[in-house]
């Protein structure tokens, strides 16, 4: 069964850092494009980025909103995938999921984790 | 930047037929896949159909998926409406001059 499951959300002052992460299990990870997607409160869906698979060249790509500020990892020795969040501003609050499915860009996302909350507030 | 419209909200009786829009920006719907996703309030979205009009195992063939070049637009279409078909319905595909992965605004559907 595929399982992704997301840490590291909480409270955070405008201009700060986060990290969050996302271990996956119930499939072979190193072979996965993995995204972020985020939702703000009562509001839509928002892809925030994502990160290939190294047989597929290991790169990134990101929404506008966040590029420059965002950065996705992985660490496929543990399974597990990363963002890292700076310069945070209090429109980035929001309900923070990661997501996986099929390795080509205009795919769906089949797996979603439960999602972690990031609130920006002074 | 590629972006899609849906309406914000649709409404139908239960035993109709619902079907809800999803109008790309700019250039051709039809050149990337377009998903559909399903949203209950408190969970994570579900793939109700994907690669314009194939549906996932378990999901009902009451849920059908179609692209209108003409109109550059997909839609979702949900017969035989049941109460628990009650959720937020988000379109979804690929912006491939800017790299990006686009959905749709989201549509609350109300079965009453």
């Amino acid at each position: 069964e595929v399982q992704l499951v997301e840490s590291g959300g909480g409270l955070v002052k405008p201009g700060g850092s986060l990290r969050l992460s996302c271990a996956a299990s119930g499939f072979t990870f190193s072979n996965a494009w993995m995204s972020w997607v985020r939702q703000a409160p009562g509001k839509g869906l928002e892809w925030v980025g994502r990160i290939k698979s190294k047989t597929d060249g290991g790169t990134t790509d990101y929404a506008a909103p966040v590029k420059g500020r965002f950065t996705i990892s992985r660490d496929d020795s543990k399974n597990t995938l990363y963002l890292q969040m700076n310069s945070l501003k209090t429109e980035d609050t929001a309900v923070y999921y990661c997501t996986t499915g099929v390795n080509w860009n205009d795919g769906p996302f089949d797996y979603w984790g439960q999602g972690t909350l990031v609130t920006v507030s002074s | 930047n590629f972006m899609l419209t849906q309406p914000h909200s649709v409404s139908e009786s239960p035993g109709k037929t619902v079907t809800i829009s999803c109008t790309g920006s700019s250039g051709s719907i039809a050149s990337n896949y377009v998903q559909w996703y399903q949203q209950r309030p408190g969970s994570a979205p579900t793939t109700v159909i994907y690669e314009d009009n194939q549906r996932p195992s378990g999901v009902p063939d009451r849920f059908s998926g179609s692209i209108d070049s003409s109109s550059n637009s997909a839609s979702l279409t949900i017969s035989g409406l049941k109460t628990e078909d009650e959720a937020d319905y988000y379109c979804q595909s690929y912006d491939s001059s800017n790299h990006e992965v686009v959905f749709g605004g989201g549509t609350k559907l109300t079965v009453l």
